[in-house]
């Protein structure tokens, strides 16, 4: 399996334009998860979905953030209008919820995003 | 809200000594995770911990749950330049077992 594959890897935007990242997660895997890490707030979870329904979302920071899993193997993350604050590491991870006693999420490579 | 503490932040240690990192929750869980992340890239998960005195060990890294006293330890022994990376330590709360919080890492840098 290729694991949790994201584009782009990086993302270098002019404030006010939209953003979308992408994530393809693991075949099989049916929660899919999107966080964010920057230095001061660390690994922040964003949103979560289950078979392609969204959870939890209370980790949106605001309603520029916006997130969507149209099908079992692509999800979604814009930001519009992206701001400087949104400059961050994106990373998406999926879950088999089967194996979640014995393992954690598989975490993609991430979307270094960085707003001018 | 579940919140989870790592100590130190930062740790430098000395190659051939021994350290340990310190993860305190603040409700009851069932499970933690230690992850392991080198500087620009992913997450890497290292071990899963399910039971009070849980116990797993892969090759210099051994870590251990006790769950009563809502604390984990992540033991290295002998340290070496490639165990240099950031450790995390995150915890499932009983309300919602597929939510992971994470500690804020504690990044290791191994000198000669």
């Amino acid at each position: 399996d290729a694991g949790v594959i994201q584009s782009p890897r990086h993302e270098v935007t002019e404030m006010g334009q939209e953003v979308t990242l992408r994530c393809k997660p693991i075949s099989g895997h049916d929660y899919l998860f999107w966080y964010r890490q920057t230095m001061m707030r660390g690994l922040e979870l964003l949103i979560y979905f289950n078979n392609n329904v969204p959870i939890d979302d209370s980790g949106m920071p605001e309603d520029r953030f916006s997130a969507k899993m149209p099908n079992a193997s692509f999800s979604t993350l814009k930001i519009q209008p992206s701001e400087p604050r949104d400059s961050a590491v994106y990373f998406c991870a999926s879950q088999n919820s089967r194996d979640r006693v014995k393992y954690g999420y598989t975490f993609g490579s991430g979307t270094r995003l960085t707003v001018v | 809200e579940l919140k989870v503490e790592q100590n130190p932040l930062f740790l430098s240690m000395q190659e051939g000594k021994n350290y340990t990192i310190y993860c305190n929750y603040s409700t009851t869980s069932d499970r933690l995770y230690w992850y392991r992340q080198d500087p620009g890239k992913s997450l890497e998960s290292l071990f899963v911990l399910l039971s009070n005195g849980a116990v797993k060990q892969e090759g210099r890294l051994m870590a251990s749950l006790d769950t009563k006293a809502r604390l984990s330890t992540l033991h290295i022994t002998a340290a070496v330049h490639d165990l240099s990376a950031t450790y995390f330590c995150a915890v499932v709360s009983r309300s919602n077992d597929y939510k992971l919080s994470f500690g804020a890492g504690t990044t290791v840098t191994v000198r000669a």
